[in-house]
């Protein structure tokens, strides 16, 4: 059963904290993706890596970076945690090359910053 | 506005009830995706389509290509089926997904 973790489902913290959200996949994927999802804006893409220690920006990067030192884990980090930070976080992975592959969730991690 | 629209953003249904949702986008792609997402966040894949038509259980997907437009449908709605359904495109030009915004679906008992 291929499988996308997630390490966190619930996390509180303080706005200027650093936090580090981490994902795992069993499925050998070269494609790794964050997003984060909010209510009226759909899922928007933060970075995504299509190899090891690759990364590229998505459509919002800015207050977030990514590090991907090995092929299943990626991990997302909030260098300074704002309150507009606050949504649920959404890690995906995939097989690399063609257009038909489909992606793999994680089940999220919805982060609160006070 | 968006390059993915669905429609409708709210939906509620009987039990029973054969459900649409809509999905229009505005740019070339080369797969269209559908999603669901229960309560508590987690995404599964139902289905991925680049033409035609494709059927799981008592879900239909469809894609018009010309008329850049898919729809999916639910037969014999059950309240399990409530959800968020999600329509996701892939661009020509990548591997990055665009998404809609999401219909709430509640099938009432």
């Amino acid at each position: 059963d291929v499988k996308v973790t997630q390490s966190s489902r619930y996390l509180v913290k303080r706005t200027g904290e650093k936090v580090f959200l981490e994902c795992v996949q069993d499925m050998d994927h070269e494609n790794m993706f964050w997003y984060r999802q909010d209510p009226g804006l759909g899922l928007r893409l933060i970075y995504f890596s299509y190899d090891v220690k690759m990364k590229e920006k998505g459509d919002i990067p800015e207050g977030y970076s990514v590090s991907r030192e090995k092929k299943e884990r990626f991990s997302l980090i909030l260098e300074s945690a704002s309150t507009n930070q606050t949504s649920m976080y959404l890690c995906a992975s995939s097989l690399r090359g063609g257009n038909h592959n489909e992606q793999f969730f994680g089940p999220g991690t919805r982060l609160t910053v006070l | 506005k968006n390059e993915v629209e669905q429609s409708p953003q709210n939906l509620t249904a009987q039990e029973g009830e054969f459900i649409t949702i809509n999905c229009s986008y505005s740019v070339g792609i080369s797969a269209l995706h559908w999603l669901q997402q229960h309560p508590g966040g987690g995404i599964v894949s139902l289905f991925m389509l680049s033409s035609g038509k494709k059927k799981h259980g008592r879900l239909i997907a469809t894609i018009n290509i010309q008329e850049k437009h898919s729809s999916l449908h639910i037969t014999a709605s059950h309240p399990r089926d409530s959800a968020v359904y999600i329509c996701a495109v892939r661009s020509t030009s990548g591997s990055r997904l665009t998404f809609g915004e999401g219909t709430q679906l509640t099938v009432n008992p």
